[in-house]
C-alpha cells in the first residue's frame, strides 16, 4: 500500500468553525491531491499540487485552501464550515513525470458540520 | 457538469458469472483511464488502467475495454466473486497526465 495517512480519520465540527485535513505522504510523489465523496456525485476534485507551494483549483475548490510547505504534506482548509461541506474527504498521490499513472489514495476523514 | 459518467448505480451478478461494468467520457482529450474498486470505509483502490492507444487491457480476472470513437470503455469481471462486491469507479486524465475525472460509481454485488 502506498503509505498515505490521513488525519484525522473523523471530525465533527460547527459551522463557522475552520478546520484543517492533514494528508502526509512517504513516497515522494510530486503530486498531491484532495477530493470529496459524496452519493451521487462521486469523487470530485476540490484542490491539486504538484510540487511544493504549487497547487491549482479543482472542480469544487470553493470555500476551500490548501497549502503545501513540504513535498510530504498537503493539508486542506475548510475557513469556515458549511453544513454543505459534510463529506468524505479523499487524499490522493501521483507520481505523474510526464507518462500517465495511476493515483493512490489515503483511507479517507469523515468530517460532519453541524 | 460531469465528464465521465457510470450509468448504472448498481449490478447484481451470480458468483462466477460475468460482471460488466460500463462509463462513458465526454472529453476528448481524455487519453489515460483507470478503473478502482472501494469497499466501505476505506480509500479507493486502483485495479487496472488503459492507455488511448490500446483498446483492450488484461490482468489476471479483470479486463478493460476502450471504444474511443464512442467514448465508452468498460470493466470485464470473470469469474466474479464476492469478494468482488463493491463500488467500482471509472476515471480518466487528459494528455496533461495531472488530473482524474471521476464518475459517480457503481455498486457491484456478487450473489453466492
Amino acid at each position: 500500500d502506498a503509505g498515505i495517512t490521513q488525519s484525522p480519520r473523523h471530525k465533527v465540527t460547527e459551522t463557522g468553525t475552520p478546520v484543517t485535513l492533514r494528508c502526509h505522504q512517504t513516497e515522494n510523489h510530486r503530486y498531491m491531491y484532495w477530493y470529496r465523496q459524496d452519493p451521487g456525485h462521486g469523487l470530485r476534485l476540490i484542490h491539486y499540487s504538484y510540487g511544493v507551494k504549487d497547487t491549482d483549483k479543482g472542480e469544487v475548490s470553493d470555500g476551500y485552501s490548501v497549502s503545501r510547505s513540504k513535498t510530504e504534506d498537503f493539508l486542506l482548509t475548510l475557513e469556515s464550515a458549511t453544513s454543505s461541506q459534510t463529506s468524505v474527504y479523499f487524499c490522493a498521490i501521483s507520481d505523474f513525470r510526464g507518462m500517465a499513472t495511476e493515483a493512490f489514495f489515503g483511507q479517507g476523514t469523515r468530517l460532519t458540520v453541524v | 457538469d460531469q465528464q465521465v459518467k457510470q450509468n448504472s448505480p448498481s449490478l447484481s451478478v451470480q458468483e462466477g458469472r460475468i460482471s460488466i461494468l460500463n462509463c462513458d467520457y465526454t472529453n476528448s482529450m481524455f487519453d489515460y483511464f483507470l478503473w478502482y474498486k472501494k469497499y466501505p470505509a476505506e480509500g479507493p483502490t486502483f485495479l487496472i488502467s488503459i492507455s488511448s492507444i490500446k483498446d483492450k487491457n488484461e490482468d489476471g480476472r479483470f479486463t478493460v475495454f476502450l471504444n474511443k470513437s464512442a467514448k465508452h470503455l468498460s470493466l470485464h469481471i470473470v469469474p466474479s466473486q464476492p469478494g468482488d462486491s463493491a463500488v467500482y469507479f471509472c476515471a480518466a486524465s487528459p494528455n496533461t497526465g495531472n488530473q482524474f475525472y471521476f464518475g459517480t460509481g457503481t455498486s457491484l454485488t456478487v450473489i453466492p
